[in-house]
């Protein structure tokens, strides 16, 4: 079965950094884009970014750009995401999804989150 | 960016009722479009992709029509199972955009 686990969440000062972390397997990492996507407190869902199997294509949310940083490491199954200059509106929880193997972005497996709180 | 509206917001059901939830795209996202459910403090789990086509593993009593800006999730007969919130998502561009939400409640 397809297992997606994230860590890396906490709580962050406003203007502070966060790497979070998502480690795969039971699946052919490299041969599938991947994706963040988050979902602020009692709120809807909000895709963030996504990379390439190679990581020669990622593309971000604009709120994001500049701030964050998607990333991947095929040898060692694992997404990532660098969060810079964070803000009250990035608190929340933290998804990686597989995308999809048909044409197209959407998510076939999730992982179960990861809490991320900005506040002084 | 494309902006995606589901409606109703909110639907109150009984458990046997066929109930049909739409997802409308501010402009033409031909068919891609997915349908994910979400239950509260879980991750939301991918039901239809590319606008009809069901998961592999989700129940035949969910089923997805539409292309362009018009998109519908029909469950034919509500189970206890499905009260949820149900999210369309739009991939037409590299810019994804999720619907709002509709919450399913038990009527």
């Amino acid at each position: 079965e397809v297992q997606l686990v994230e860590s890396g969440g906490g709580l962050v000062q406003p203007g502070g950094s966060l790497r979070l972390s998502c480690a795969a397997s039971e699946f052919m990492f490299h041969n599938y884009w991947m994706t963040w996507v988050r979902q602020a407190p009692g709120k809807g869902l909000e895709w963030v970014a996504t990379i390439r199997q190679d990581g020669s294509e990622k593309y971000y949310v604009d709120s994001v750009k500049g701030r964050f940083t998607i990333s991947r490491d095929n040898a060692k199954n694992s997404l990532y995401l660098q969060m810079n200059s964070l803000r009250g509106e990035d608190t929340a929880v933290y998804y990686c999804a597989r995308i999809g193997a048909a044409a197209g972005y959407y998510f076939d497996y999730w992982g179960q989150g990861t809490l991320v709180t900005v506040s002084s | 960016d494309i902006q995606m509206t589901q409606s109703p917001s909110t639907l109150s059901a009984s458990v046997g009722d066929r109930v049909t939830i739409t997802c409308r795209a501010s402009q033409s996202v031909s068919v891609w479009l997915a349908w994910y459910q979400q239950k509260p403090g879980k991750a939301p789990k991918l039901l239809i992709y590319r606008a009809s086509n069901l998961e592999s593993g989700v129940p035949s009593r969910f089923s997805g029509t539409g292309s362009g800006t018009e998109f519908t999730l029909t469950i034919s007969s509500l189970q206890p199972d499905d009260f949820a919130t149900y999210y369309c998502q739009q991939y037409d561009r590299h810019s994804l955009t999720f619907g709002q939400g509709t919450k399913l409640e038990i009527k």
